[in-house]
């Protein structure tokens, strides 16, 4: 079975410009999850998905973030326009139920020059 | 305020020595405590969590509500143990919140 996939892995972009990042969940997993770890800071919750609904969207810092799921399928987050402090990984992950494991994709490196 | 705490941003032991990642957490509902581990080049991925009560690669961990603590215990530590740690909460609302890592590094 395929696990959690983003792309791209790795992004280097200059402040100003837009970014998209994509997730592609486990099949069948209605919950999906944005995460990120900026520099020398903790994995922090971004965002949670329950199809194609924002469950809670609490964590995502400012409009400059824009996150879909159409179709309840893969998931985008797209910076725009992006600045130096958005530099960092960029997790996704999912789970089948609600509050059952979440697996984590490999992480998208952001860097923003 | 939700809150993990992991006070050792590395640890280092020597090959079978007894290994404890600390992890504290500040919750005023029920929690729900996880390990996770990133090994190199690889995914973050779950180790544990207390409500399974499980033990994997021979790690425990005990929730202890009165201390508020979830600490990671393996008795005989390997060098495929090296890897980053992260304690993690989840609660009510399912997000969960991650301490800031600790490096266990497993000299031979």
């Amino acid at each position: 079975e395929a696990g959690v996939t983003q792309f791209p892995s790795h992004s280097v972009i200059e402040k100003g410009q837009t970014v998209t990042l994509r997730c592609d969940p486990i099949s069948g997993h209605d919950n999906l999850y944005w995460y990120r770890r900026v520099m020398g800071k903790e994995i922090k919750f971004l965002l949670h998905f329950v199809k194609e609904s924002k469950q809670d969207e609490s964590g995502m810092p400012n409009n400059r973030f824009l996150a879909e799921r159409t179709g309840g399928t893969y998931s985008t987050l797209k910076v725009q326009p992006a600045e130096l402090e958005d530099s960092g990984v960029y997790f996704c992950a999912s789970s089948q139920f609600f509050q059952e494991t979440q697996y984590f994709g490999p992480g998208t490196r952001l860097l923003v020059l | 305020a939700q809150r993990v705490t992991q006070p050792e941003k590395l640890l280092s032991v020597f090959k079978g020595a007894p290994v404890e990642l600390k992890c504290n957490y500040s919750y005023s509902g029920s929690p729900e405590l996880f390990w996770y581990v990133q090994y190199s080049r690889q995914r973050l991925q779950l180790l544990l969590r207390h409500i399974s009560r499980e033990s994997i690669k021979g790690f425990t961990a005990d929730l202890n509500k009165g201390e508020t603590s979830f600490h990671l215990k393996k008795p005989f530590a390997q060098e495929e143990d090296s890897a980053m740690y992260y304690c993690a909460l989840g609660g009510a609302t399912n997000k969960l919140i991650f301490g800031t890592g600790t490096l266990l590094a497993v000299q031979p």
